[in-house]
């Protein structure tokens, strides 16, 4: 079993519907990181959380220690959401924050 | 402003070739760099992390290196490029303590 999983792998939405990607973990963890990854390749931070919530724009992330799950929400879905959105946890190692990746999901908006 | 640098974008290379990719980060001191491989269809995975010039920390045995010979040059070599090496490799920095990992554009590597 993998430390990160994410649900679901694929998710094919019509523009403007509300969005929810999930994340559980297995492991102790100092923070939980939303990624985006553009269909180039390129990576970039959308969130790191540690507790509650966090909101962005049209993004909204949000993280359960107790339960070790988090979710990530996209209101009004755009065509150019669409994008892998990856999971990622940092451990408790201090001074080194190395990432344990989910596989991602991959979003796809229809116009 | 922070910037990183990451070259080249694409690379082909025959089996058994040596293999050099770099890594520059701007604008910040003494971060803490990544490399990171993405293989066809998988998921991120670390390969190595520096918190400063000349330390590295290998997560996984293969056949790659790293070196950082400078405090904002990271490098990742290989002697003999195998089949198994192709992916997208990511380099990533971030500064000390639990912060975001910013990462480069990524070279995508293809092995004949």
């Amino acid at each position: 079993k993998n430390e990160v999983e994410q649900s679901p792998q694929n998710l094919t939405a019509q523009e403007g519907e509300f969005i929810t990607i999930n994340c559980s973990y297995s492991v102790g963890i100092s923070a939980l990181h939303w990624l985006q990854q553009h269909p180039g390749g390129g990576i970039v931070s959308l969130f790191m959380l540690s507790s509650g919530k966090k909101k962005h724009g049209r993004l909204i992330a949000t993280i359960n220690i107790q339960e070790k799950h988090s979710s990530l929400h996209i209101t009004a879905s755009h065509p150019r959401d669409s994008a892998v959105y990856i999971c990622a946890v940092s451990g408790s190692n201090f001074g080194n924050e190395k990432l344990t990746f989910g596989t991602g999901t991959r979003l796809t908006i229809i116009p | 402003s922070q910037t990183i640098h990451q070259w080249p974008a694409t690379l082909v290379q025959p089996v058994g070739s040596p293999l050099s990719l770099e890594c520059t980060v701007e604008g910040t001191s003494n971060p803490n760099l990544y490399w990171y491989r993405q293989a066809a269809g998988r998921g991120l995975q670390l390969l190595f992390y520096s918190v400063g010039i000349g330390q590295i920390s290998s997560e996984v045995p293969q056949n790659l290196s790293a070196s950082r010979p400078q405090d904002r040059q990271f490098i990742l070599s290989s002697k003999k490029l195998l089949l198994s090496d192709s992916g997208f490799y990511l380099c990533a920095w971030s500064t000390y303590g639990n912060q975001p990992q910013h990462f480069g554009d990524g070279t995508r590597l293809s092995i004949l």
